[in-house]
C-alpha cells in the first residue's frame, strides 16, 4: 500500500517561512492535497492538486510537488497558522493521508 | 448555508452496530462524490470509504471491508455509513467530506463521535 511520510512537528518564528514536507514514492505522479486542522475543529482544505488554493485561502500558503516530495509552504507565519497539517493523495481507489505535522509558531 | 452535518454517533459495545448519517445542504449533493474519514482520539486522519455520485462505484479501506457499508440517498441529500461488528479500534470521530472534481475534500462536516467500549 502507498505511504506518505510527514515530519511529526515543525516550528517557525512568527513572520518567517515554514515548510512542511510529504514524502511518497514518485509522489510527483499524483495530485497532492493539503488540509489544515486547528485544535478541536474539522479539517479545512488549504491546497488542492499540488499548488492550487481554494477560495479564501491566503496567497502566503502555497504548495509544490516534485520527485518524491510534496511541500506545503507557509510564508509570513502567523499565530493563527498553528495547526496540524495533513497531505493526502489517491492510490488505486484508496485515499491515503500522511501522518500529519504539528506546526508551532514561536 | 453550505454544510454537512453528521449524526448517529454514540457509545456501542464491541460487536455492535451503528448507522451514521451526513445531511448535506446548500449545494447540489447529487453532483458530488462523497467520503467518510475518521480520526481516533489524538491520532491523524484516516480515510474510510468513498461513494460516487450515483452510488455505482464504492471503495473501502481494508480495515473496514466486510464490516462497513457506505450508501447515499440523493433524493434526501444524505450520505450513510452502516457500521457492523464494531471493534474498540473503530473508536473515532467520523467525518463526512465532499469531493471535488479535482478529487480533493473541499467541505467537511463537524464530525460525530463513535465510541466502542464495554
Amino acid at each position: 500500500s502507498y505511504e506518505l511520510t510527514q515530519p511529526l512537528s515543525v516550528s517557525v518564528a512568527l513572520g518567517q517561512t515554514a515548510r512542511i514536507t510529504c514524502e511518497g514514492n514518485n509522489i510527483a505522479s499524483k495530485n497532492v492535497h493539503w488540509h489544515q486542522q486547528r485544535p478541536g475543529q474539522a479539517p479545512v482544505l488549504v491546497i488542492y492538486r499540488d499548488s492550487n488554493r481554494p477560495s479564501g485561502i491566503p496567497e502566503r500558503i502555497s504548495g509544490s510537488n516534485s520527485g518524491n516530495t510534496a511541500t506545503l509552504t507557509i510564508s509570513r507565519a502567523q499565530a493563527g497558522d498553528e495547526a496540524d497539517y495533513y497531505c493526502q493523495v489517491w492510490d488505486s481507489g484508496t485515499g491515503v493521508f500522511g501522518g500529519g505535522t504539528k506546526l508551532t509558531v514561536l | 448555508e453550505v454544510q454537512l452535518v453528521e449524526s448517529g454517533g454514540g457509545l456501542v459495545q464491541p460487536g455492535g452496530s451503528l448507522r451514521l448519517s451526513c445531511a448535506a445542504s446548500g449545494f447540489p449533493f447529487i453532483v458530488h462524490s462523497m467520503n467518510w474519514v475518521r480520526q481516533a482520539p489524538g491520532k491523524g486522519l484516516e480515510w474510510v470509504s468513498y461513494i460516487s455520485v450515483s452510488g455505482g462505484t464504492i471503495y473501502y479501506a481494508d480495515f473496514v471491508k466486510g464490516r462497513f457499508t457506505i450508501s447515499r440517498d440523493n433524493a434526501k441529500n444524505t450520505l450513510y455509513l452502516q457500521m457492523n461488528s464494531l471493534r474498540a479500534e473503530d473508536t473515532a470521530i467520523y467525518y463526512c467530506a465532499r469531493e471535488t472534481r479535482d478529487d480533493a475534500f473541499d467541505l467537511w462536516g463537524q464530525g460525530t463521535m463513535v465510541t466502542v467500549s464495554s
